[in-house]
């Protein structure tokens, strides 16, 4: 099983420009994530997905989209980027068992815009 | 509201010593899950232990042991015999029912030889 797999690992955006951060997960997961991390900071949940077609925003939605059409991608979107949007993204995944179960990272993905 | 606080920024020790770190949250849920993770210099997201709420046994885990107390909720987790390879950050999280994770702002920890 590959996991969780993020596509680009590294990207530099212009201000103004649009970008897809994908996430594919191979695990038949339900539920699935997008976290970022600014430097020296934990992780802020930005949006999670319960399920294809059900979405809901985390603590910092502003300036991201997304879409969960299908089970395995989870893709982030960024349509306006602002240099306050420089972070590094991760996407996890974890399986519907409620409780003691813990989630599963992707590699990230690191964005600069300038 | 989630929260958790890991109040030291950062730890250096050198090889062999222990390295204890700390963790206190904040949450209404009365049943809860608790992480520790751990992030090396090369970014990704490693997951070390678990705990639920409802189980206070403390353990150890080859060179990982942990101290949940309820109590005062904190959920500290100690390296023993700590290696350069431990050198990383580490994020105490806390989840919700929906699996979301509240992180902490992590603890670097420094290991010299």
């Amino acid at each position: 099983n590959a996991g969780v797999t993020q596509t680009p690992k590294f990207r530099i955006l212009k201000i103004g420009q649009s970008m897809t951060l994908q996430c594919t997960q191979d695990m038949n997961h339900n539920y699935m994530y997008w976290y970022r991390q600014d430097p020296g900071m934990g992780l802020k949940l930005i949006y999670y997905s319960v399920g294809a077609g059900i979405t809901d925003k985390g603590e910092v939605p502003n300036g991201y989209n997304v879409s969960r059409s299908t089970t395995e991608d989870f893709p982030l979107r960024l349509e306006l980027a602002a240099p306050s949007q420089t972070s590094v993204y991760f996407c996890a995944s974890k399986p519907l068992i409620r409780g003691n179960t813990e989630a599963f990272f992707g590699q990230g993905t690191r964005l600069t815009v300038v | 509201a989630q929260k958790v606080t890991q109040a030291q920024t950062e730890i250096s020790v050198v090889e062999k010593e222990d390295v204890t770190l700390d963790c206190v949250y904040e949450t209404r849920d009365t049943t809860y899950y608790l992480f520790w993770y751990k992030q090396p210099p090369s970014g990704e997201l490693v997951f070390l232990i678990r705990r639920n709420s409802f189980d206070e046994q403390n353990e150890i885990s080859g060179r990982y042991s942990w101290n949940f107390q309820k109590s005062t909720s904190s959920f500290n987790f100690t390296i023993t015999a700590s290696q350069v390879v431990d050198s990383a950050v580490y994020f105490c999280a806390l989840k919700d029912s929906w699996g979301k994770l509240q992180f902490g702002a992590g603890t670097q920890v420094v290991v010299t030889p």
